[in-house]
């Protein structure tokens, strides 16, 4: 186990639905990062929360709504979601973002899929 | 350009042999590289960090070059284990400029065949 326990692992949602991902680390990392994993595709960075505070939105839909109520919980909201956005998000953590050499370390992700 | 480009694969190579992967990236001010590994359906984990002088642990060799923008992995002595994607990751600017992240390659497929 790495620390950072993600649910649920497997989310099959229609496009008028709203659901949440949630992610928690044990690890007393600062820095938390949700990440898109699309088919043959590298990981996309969607939001980075250091300390709590927002500090990196990668040109994401408003349809994906991050919340970050402390450093050890994340949250991803999804609502009206697209077919395009079936994809494996992963949870991580490291420590703040500040650092050179931070690593990262991820949870097992949601696989959703969007009817 | 992407600003980190790995070797398409895949590779599929026997038991024992020794297998390389090379990885380039755009952004002179990267920081720092790591390599991970992605089994099937599972999250990526850290397999190495790169270091300037090069460093090795185990059968996993990795090595950087600043001025080609350059690193690699190498790995020798396979096994059936080792068969997974590696992601070659480097640690750059964010976009608000102050904080870095952490920008992911799309990673070789290895299958090490008995």
């Amino acid at each position: 186990e790495t620390g950072v326990t993600q649910t649920p692992r497997h989310l099959v949602m229609g496009m008028t639905n709203k659901k949440s991902l949630k992610c928690e680390q044990h690890l007393g990392h600062n820095a938390m990062y949700w990440y898109k994993q699309s088919a043959k595709k590298p990981l996309e960075l969607m939001f980075v929360y250091n300390f709590k505070e927002q500090t990196e939105n990668n040109s994401v839909p408003s349809r994906f709504s991050p919340e970050c109520p402390n450093s050890s919980h994340l949250f991803l909201h999804l609502h009206t979601l697209q077919p395009e956005d079936s994809a494996l998000y992963l949870c991580a953590s490291s420590r703040p973002t500040g650092a050179t050499n931070e690593k990262l370390f991820f949870g097992s992700g949601t696989q959703l899929s969007v009817l | 350009r992407k600003e980190v480009e790995q070797d398409p694969g895949p590779f599929n190579v026997p038991e024992g042999a020794t297998v390389a992967f090379n990885c380039t990236y755009s952004n002179s001010a990267s920081q720092s590289f790591f390599w991970y590994r992605q089994d099937c359906r599972k999250e990526p984990k850290l397999l190495m960090s790169v270091y300037s002088s090069g460093n090795e642990d185990g059968r996993f060799t990795a090595q950087l070059n600043r001025a080609s923008q350059y690193i690699s992995l190498l790995i020798r002595d396979s096994k059936l284990s080792d068969s997974a994607t590696y992601l070659c990751v480097v640690n750059s600017q964010g976009l608000s400029g102050s904080a870095r992240q952490l920008t992911f390659g799309s990673g070789t497929q290895l299958t090490v065949l008995p």
